[in-house]
């Protein structure tokens, strides 16, 4: 069964932490996804990568950054967390087309 | 930033009724329209993939049509279970090398038993 892995399920962090949130697929999958999801906003695209080291902002890259090292990871850096910054964060990945797998999302609260 | 608008935003119905959802995008530059099936505390889950104009997908008791000269796709689920109360997303790809999708806020929908 193919899978997208996120690393935590909860996680609470304090105002100005450095908050890193992991996502790994084992598909193989060229191209990577990180939404946030909120009350009444429905999923918004934070930033995405369609290959290793490249990355591209989509529509709400501020007060975050990316990294994809390797082809199966993809990780969300919040440089300085704000407590507007909780939410729920999904990760997905798809090949070409066809859709998207998402991870379970992880819900981070910022204190 | 395209727009892409889903009703109603939410909806209950009694176990039994058919219902149907409305997900509604802008017709030029279209490649593809999805729909997704969020319940609580599980990952979304894709439902169909639509490309071409009249295209109809079914899978059991949800059926979808596509539209893509007026811009619209229907969902209609036939028999609502209770274990059909989630959230129903929908979301347009425009092509592109990166496939990345655009989703609509969702409907929710509430089956009671």
């Amino acid at each position: 069964d193919v899978k997208v892995t996120q690393s935590s399920r909860y996680l609470v962090k304090r105002t100005g932490e450095k908050v890193f949130l992991e996502c790994v697929q084992d598909m193989d999958h060229e191209n990577m996804f990180w939404y946030r999801q909120d009350p009444g906003l429905g999923l918004r695209l934070i930033y995405f990568s369609y290959d290793v080291k490249m990355k591209e902002k989509g529509d709400i890259p501020e007060g975050y950054s990316v990294s994809r090292e390797k082809k199966e990871r993809f990780s969300l850096i919040l440089e300085s967390a704000s407590t507007n910054q909780t939410s729920m964060y999904l990760c997905a990945s798809s090949l070409f087309q066809y859709g998207y797998t998402f991870g379970s999302g992880t819900r981070l609260t910022v204190v | 930033i395209l727009n892409v608008e889903q009703s109603p935003q939410s909806l209950h119905v009694q176990e039994g009724d058919s219902t149907n959802f409305t997900c509604s995008f802008p017709s030029s530059n279209f490649y593809a329209l999805h729909w997704y099936r969020w319940e609580t505390a599980k990952s979304p889950e894709a439902l169909f993939v639509m490309t071409l104009n009249g295209d109809e997908k079914k899978k059991g008791r949800i059926s979808a049509t596509l539209n893509t000269k007026e811009g619209y796709s229907y969902l209609y689920i036939k028999g609502s279970q209770p274990e059909d109360s989630a959230t129903y997303l929908c979301a347009l790809s425009s092509g592109g090398s990166n496939y990345k999708l655009t989703f609509g806020k969702g409907t929710l929908l509430t089956v009671n038993p």
